[in-house]
């Protein structure tokens, strides 16, 4: 298995709904990261779990709480966004930190 | 992390011409990495280039490292309807909070 899996990969929600990204990898990586791409600009980085472990989180807002449960798992749990959230966000993983980053399909989000 | 200088934001060509982007940054880069990411797609990872000078190639893509390591160039010859997407480079920070900054990235379309 050679690839990184998101879903769902369209989501509409409200801004008092709470729901979930989920992203897999069966390619033994031991980095996992999520970034947030807005149209036309290049992707951000959000976090990066190292061995399961948060090793960087970017300032990004607490309601986007990121969970590794497993070094093939990587959830993003939202809870309160705003529109402005709204945006395309990319799971992506590599062998180790410092290893080419394969990323995922993404989630298309959409807050109202 | 500190930015790429990315240029041109945009280029439209007519197919069979060639094209090329550059990055720029004002220190010294460990690495640079480029991405495609096709329209509604995510990036894929093209190449990583890491000594001074260096140059490779993929079929029609020429990819270069300036010799000061402060600036690298995607080339492709004769583009083709499939070469449409935005190319992005990408920086890497080194050391335990190693992360990847892309450019702003350059949008390539193609008149077939």
């Amino acid at each position: 298995d050679t690839e990184v899996t998101q879903t769902p990969k369209h989501l509409v929600m409200g801004m008092t709904n709470k729901k979930s990204l989920k992203c897999e990898q069966h390619m033994g990586h031991r980095a996992m990261y999520w970034y947030k791409q807005k149209a036309k600009k290049p992707p951000e980085l959000m976090f990066v779990y190292s061995y399961e472990k948060l090793s960087i989180n970017e300032s990004v807002p607490s309601r986007f709480s990121p969970e590794c449960p497993n070094s093939s798992l990587l959830n993003l749990h939202l809870h309160a966004l705003q529109p402005e959230d709204s945006a395309l966000y990319l799971c992506a993983s590599s062998l180790g930190t410092a290893e080419t980053q394969y990323f995922g399909p993404g989630t298309r989000l959409l807050v109202l | 992390g500190q930015q790429v200088m990315q240029i041109p934001q945009y280029q439209h060509v007519q197919e069979g011409e060639d094209f090329t982007t550059y990055c720029n940054s004002s220190t010294t880069l460990s690495n640079i990495q480029w991405y495609k990411q096709r329209p509604g797609g995510h990036p894929v990872f093209l190449i990583q280039l890491v000594k001074s000078g260096e140059v490779k190639k993929q079929k029609r893509l020429t990819f270069q490292f300036g010799e000061a390591k402060k600036n690298s160039s995607l080339h492709i010859t004769a583009t083709q309807t499939t070469d449409v997407g935005t190319y992005f480079c990408g920086r890497s920070s080194g050391g335990s909070n190693y992360k990847l900054t892309f450019g702003k990235g350059t949008l390539l379309t193609v008149n077939p």
